[in-house]
Parts: C-alpha cells; structure tokens; sequence
C-alpha cells in the first residue's frame, strides 16, 4: 500500500523560513518530487530527491532521507507569492503510477 | 517545446447529464497520460493512466472511463454524473516509460461542479 503523510496547513511570515515536511510509507520507491499549486491552478514542479540529502535550488531546497521515509521541503526568504498549496509525490518506479499527498497548505501573512 | 491544453476549463452539469473532457499534448510522442481528480480540501486522486494507444488502466472504480483514441489525445467521460463527481479534474503527461523517472507535467485543469 501507500502512505504519505504531510501537514494539512502550515502558516509563516514573509521574509521567514518555513520546512515543509513529508513522511512515506510505499510499496516501491525510487525517488520523490515536491509541487506546488496556487489556488485554482494546476501543481508545477518544483523538486524530485533520488538520492539521500539536501538539494538547493534558489530559495527552495529539498531534502530526502530514504531509510528514514521522510523528506521536506524548505522555503528561505518567503514571500507572499509562495502562498499555495505543497504537494509531496512518491515516484514507485515500476510502472511509474506517482502517488500525492493531500497537500500543505502554506499561508504567509506580513 | 511540449505542450498540454485541456478543455473545457469550467463546466456546470446537472446531476445525470453525460460528460467528456478532452486533452491534449503536442511536441512529443507516446507520452505516459494521466487523470487525476482533486476534490475540495484534498489531495490528487488518480483516476486513469495510459501508457499506450487504446490502452487504459483505471485506479478507482467509478462511473468515470477514459479513453485514448490517439496517441496525443486523452478523453475522460461520463454517461451519467453524480453530485459527487464535482472537482477539479487535471490531465497530465509524463515522457518516460515504466522504471524511468520524470516530473509529470499538468494540463491547465477543468473545474466541473455537478448540480
């Protein structure tokens, strides 16, 4: 089965830092992405960890721990555009069916 | 480049009515096609995915079918719809076959609410 768990909603002030964090429990991986998805819009991709440890990229950086299941996401700088909704997605490999958690809802207020 | 446009972006059904949604991706070829659902408040949903002409695999059962009449088109229908049908329904694309990796890219969405 699948399992992946994150916040339901996270709140942070702008200019802050905030970790988003994911914990997973798969029948198969091979590696995990992260979106993001403003309301009423589509999720874009902004990560995916293969291998254990932080990934940066800007003001975003992404970190996977496989023997732990767990990864985050860490937003720097926050501003009022990152507030949207962050999507953790296990890629099983296989026949490469990818599995969403329900979302975090992040809310940065000045 | 690739693209992906789905279609339509808002409809509003009553309870019964037949539905279709259409999407479709230009700039590659035997791409990896999915629908996905997400309903208010939660997460994305798979509803079909195919990784071939006229082959489809369905994930929930349902009163939903799917199919992929060409290799870039992808179709989501309905004979009848139910009130709990609403959502926002996504259509995606993927470049990489079974065991390989790849970010899923997303059409722009069809907000369908069923009265």
């Amino acid at each position: 089965g699948q399992n992946i768990d994150q916040p339901t909603e996270m709140t942070a002030t702008e200019g802050a830092i905030v970790q988003i964090n994911c914990t997973y429990q798969t029948s198969g991986f091979n590696g995990l992405f992260w979106y993001q998805q403003h309301a009423g819009e589509a999720p874009t991709f902004l990560s995916y960890n293969v291998l254990d440890g932080l990934e940066e990229k800007g003001r975003f950086s992404s970190f996977l721990s496989r023997s732990k299941g767990y990864s985050y996401l860490l937003l720097k700088e926050l501003q009022m555009k990152d507030s949207a909704s962050y999507l953790c997605a296990v890629d099983p490999g296989g026949s490469y069916i990818p599995t969403f958690g329900r979302g975090t809802s992040l809310i940065v207020h000045p | 480049s690739q693209t992906i446009h789905q279609w339509p972006a808002t409809l509003v059904q009553p309870v019964g009515s037949p539905l279709s949604l259409e999407c479709t991706v230009e700039g590659t070829s035997n791409p990896n096609l999915y629908w996905y659902r997400q309903a208010a408040g939660r997460g994305l949903q798979l509803l079909f995915y195919s990784v071939g002409i006229g082959q489809i695999s369905s994930e929930v059962p349902q009163n939903l079918s799917a199919s992929r009449p060409q290799d870039r088109q992808f179709i989501l229908s309905s004979k009848k719809l139910l009130l709990s049908d609403s959502g926002f329904y996504l259509c995606a694309w993927t470049g990489l076959a079974g065991g390989s990796t790849g970010e899923l890219f997303f059409g722009e969405g069809s907000r369908l609410t069923v009265l």
